[in-house]
Formats: C-alpha cells, structure tokens, sequence
C-alpha cells in the first residue's frame, strides 16, 4: 500500500510475551490508527494518534499500548500477549481527521499460542 | 451507542447485473458515509465517500443516502467478477469524535 508499511506481516508468539508491531507512513499525515479485525466483529479501534506523542484510546484498548515519538511511526505493544489477542492487524493513516477516509497497511497476522 | 450495520451476505449476482449494497445507521446525526472494498486476506481499501449533502456517482459505482430512513447504499454496475469482495461501511457523525465506525460489512459474489 501506497506510503503505508507494516512489520511484521506474520508473527507467531507465546502467551504472557510483550509483542510490538509497527506502523510506518511517509506520507507525512497527522493522524494514525491501529484497528483489530476479527471474524464476527469486523473492523474495531484500538488506540489512535493526532500528532506525536498524542494519543487516545479506541474502543478496545485494553491490554495495548501505543506511542509515536515521530510523525512517520506508530507502535502497538502487548505487553503481555493472550490468545484473546489473536488477530489480523492493521494501521491506518489520513491526512486531516479522515474526512475524505482513510488509507490502510496490508495488516499483521498475530497469533498467540 | 453508535451503531451501524450491514448484513453479511453473501449476496451473489450475475455477471453485469447491478449489485446493491446497504447499510443502516443509529445515529440521525451522522455527516459522512464511506464505503470500503477488502478483497479475502487483503487491507480494506476506500471506494468512495458521501456526506449527508448528496449522493455521489464514480464510475460504475454509486453512493445513496437515505436519511429519513437512515441507511446508505452503494450500487454497482456492470458487476465484473473482480467485485467480488467484502464491503465495509463506515458512518461518522458530526461534532465530537472523529472516529468513524465500521460495519462488519456484506460479501459480495458476482458470478460469471
């Protein structure tokens, strides 16, 4: 996807372990979202960004942090990873508050075991 | 509580027929409406988006909004196998939050 990366595209790890997943853009856009999409639920907000180090809870927050120290980063941690996290990730970015939508990476895959 | 919904399907039609999609919302102050496309294993991606001041047509695809009975629609023309995907809506309403919310989204299945 255009200007919007994610890393790792899969990742398989342990219950109880911290797992962190990134979100790069260089697009230079303000505001940033990381989303989980799960079968039966559809697309649900975590936490999201308007601008560095600003950020807010989404809708299903708990168990997840986030920070962003530059424009063009936007890390989700786990701090202690449970199969519940089990999930299809992905980041997403716009320009201005997402008035005209917004752009998303191609996702992680995270499995917890 | 905001809430938007969408029925999963999956809605199959024939090759070159008009494929309609719908979407209900709760919130009477809703302003903006989008309309996402996923292919299976795939990001979703933006088709188009409509505020609360008209309907919008791109091609083969049309957006429609009706607010009195609080649903929003997206048509397809011509429907090509290469439709075949999930379409998510999103709703956002005026003032406070930003944050649009999704709905789970329709299966699409355009057959040949």
């Amino acid at each position: 996807d255009a200007g919007i990366t994610q890393s790792p595209r899969h990742k398989v790890t342990e219950t109880g372990t911290p797992v962190t997943l990134r979100c790069h853009q260089t697009e230079n856009h303000r505001y940033m979202y990381w989303y989980r999409q799960d079968p039966g639920h559809g697309l649900r907000l975590i936490h999201y960004s308007y601008g560095v180090k600003d950020t807010d809870k989404g809708e299903v927050s708990d168990g997840y942090s986030v920070s962003r120290s530059k424009t063009e980063d936007f890390l989700l941690t786990l701090e202690s990873a449970t199969s519940s996290q089990t999930s299809v990730y992905f980041c997403a970015i716009s320009e201005d508050r997402g008035n005209y939508g917004y752009t998303f990476g191609s996702g992680t895959r995270l499995t917890v075991v | 509580q905001k809430e938007v919904e969408q029925n999963s399907g999956p809605l199959s039609v024939p090759e070159g027929a008009i494929a309609s999609l719908n979407c209900t919302y709760s919130d009477r102050g809703s302003q903006s409406f989008f309309w996402y496309r996923q292919y299976s294993g795939k990001s979703p991606e933006l088709i188009m988006f409509i505020y609360s001041n008209g309907d919008k047509e791109d091609g083969r695809f049309t957006a429609q909004l009706n607010k009195a009975s609080q649903y929003v629609s997206l048509l397809i023309r011509d429907s090509q196998p290469s439709d075949s995907a999930t379409y998510l809506c999103a709703v956002r309403v005026s003032g406070g939050s930003y944050i649009p919310t999704f709905g789970r989204g329709t299966s699409l299945i355009v057959h040949p």
